[in-house]
């Protein structure tokens, strides 16, 4: 079993319809991520969230909801997604005030249509 | 001033020679210096880990850090056409935030 998980792995969704992407990292990790990586651009970090209070938001369109119930799990709930979002979503988890390294999941690519 | 630069290539390297990549950052402060292996279509996976002066070697990998001159590398020996793939510099700077370079992608000719 991998350390960080996500589901889906693909996902197709049209511009008006709402769907989550869901993380799960067994790592036992204080810290998880939501990365945004799209074609020829760098890895965008979209959320922070540590010890289950999100502690950053790089100006993300609101279209993009986060949600962390507990260390071990994270959400991306997607609603009117523009084509321009589709993109491969990163979670990834690390242990703050430790090792501090970042360990990702596989990703989910999105294609909006 | 970009926090963390990698050329973006592509760098081409034959196969069996040393391919070496290399990565500024600007935050003076930053302690903990790491490289990711990204293949097409995949996720970054941890190759390095480095946080003091001077090389640290893990089999066919070496990152080589230089604090004064901001400056961090990963050389890889004996390259193997399975070392191609986009190499991403990742940094921690003062303020504990982790940021990411653009990638350099490594063609390793047969």
């Amino acid at each position: 079993e991998t350390g960080v998980t996500q589901t889906p792995r693909h996902l197709v969704m049209g511009m008006t319809n709402k769907k989550s992407l869901k993380c799960e990292q067994h790592l036992g990790h204080n810290a998880m991520y939501w990365y945004k990586q799209s074609a020829k651009k760098p890895l965008e970090l979209m959320f922070v969230y540590s010890l289950e209070e999100r502690v950053e938001n790089n100006s993300v369109p609101s279209r993009f909801s986060p949600e962390c119930p507990n260390s071990s799990h994270l959400f991306l709930h997607l609603h009117t997604l523009q084509p321009e979002d589709s993109a491969l979503y990163l979670c990834a988890s690390s242990q703050d005030g430790g090792e501090n390294t970042i360990y990702f999941g596989e990703g989910s690519w999105l294609t909006v249509v | 001033q970009k926090e963390v630069e990698q050329n973006s290539g592509p760098l081409s390297v034959p196969e069996g020679a040393i391919a070496s990549l290399n990565c500024t950052y600007s935050d003076r402060g930053s302690q903990s210096f790491f490289w990711y292996r990204q293949y097409s279509g995949k996720s970054p996976e941890l190759i390095m880990s480095i946080y003091s002066n001077g090389d640290k070697e893990d089999g066919r990998f070496t990152a080589q850090l230089n604090k004064a001159s901001q400056y961090v590398s990963l050389l890889i020996r004996d390259s193997q056409p399975s070392d191609s793939a986009t190499y991403l510099c990742a940094v921690m700077n003062r303020d504990d935030k982790i940021i990411f370079g653009k990638g350099t992608r490594l063609h390793i000719l047969p």
